[in-house]
């Protein structure tokens, strides 16, 4: 099946580590967004690639990272320089929709959990 | 700067009434709005969007929602809510007013129908 997954469902950081949250996607999508999700916060955009080997800043990209190295995978880095990380992180990817119109589909989330 | 209101944080009906969800858009030029659905442990999955044409946009599960240029308005709407549509809505406006890429969300809005 074609689609954005996530893993792990669930991550546990402890104080001053970096973690990994993993986003592959198999719909050959050019554009790839990693969001933030906290309640009443809504989803707030960390960063973004439109295209291999490029990556923008989104709002809240202090104290994350990112690379895009290959299409189909764009991970997001949680240093310890973030000193708010426990959230619902959510990737999505930009492609063809209906009647040709683009459309963002998004992955099941991350949830990560500071120790 | 582009911003996103909805006006509600937790709204609560009886199953079968009627559903109105606000939302505002701070932007003056060409935009692309959008609502999107997250489900109890599911992805956020987009439930309509406008580009261009007919300002009433029909949506997936009876949804749907009317741009209002002059009042920066994207109301979503329902005649008639099922406890199937317990979840949390976001409006949401494309950045630039181009593709659904840079998406800005409002902090959305839970809906807990009674059964």
């Amino acid at each position: 099946d074609g689609g954005i997954t996530q893993s792990p469902k669930y991550l546990f950081r402890k104080e001053g580590q970096n973690v990994t949250l993993s986003c592959e996607q198999n719909l050959n999508h050019d554009a790839m967004y990693w969001y933030r999700q906290d309640p009443g916060q809504g989803l707030r955009l960390i960063y973004y690639s439109q295209i291999v080997n490029d990556f923008q800043k989104g709002d809240i990209a202090e104290g994350y990272s990112v690379s895009r190295e290959k299409k189909e995978s764009f991970p997001l880095t949680v240093t310890s320089a973030q000193k708010n990380p426990t959230a619902f992180y959510l990737c999505a990817s930009t492609g063809p929709g209906l009647a040709g119109l683009e459309t963002q589909y998004f992955g099941p989330g991350t949830r990560l959990l500071v120790l | 700067a582009q911003s996103v209101s909805q006006h509600n944080h937790h709204v609560i009906l009886s199953e079968a009434a009627s559903l109105e969800l606000g939302c505002n858009y701070s932007y003056g030029g060409t935009v692309n709005l959008f609502w999107y659905v997250q489900y109890p442990g599911q992805h956020l999955q987009l439930l309509l969007k406008y580009f261009s044409g007919d300002p009433l946009v029909k949506g997936i599960k009876g949804f749907e929602a009317e741009f209002i240029k002059s009042k920066f308005s994207f109301n979503l709407r329902k005649p008639s809510v099922q406890w199937s549509d317990t979840a949390e809505y976001f409006c949401a406006v494309s950045r630039y007013g181009g593709s659904q890429g840079n998406l800005i969300f409002g902090k959305g809005t839970k809906l807990s129908v009674k059964p």
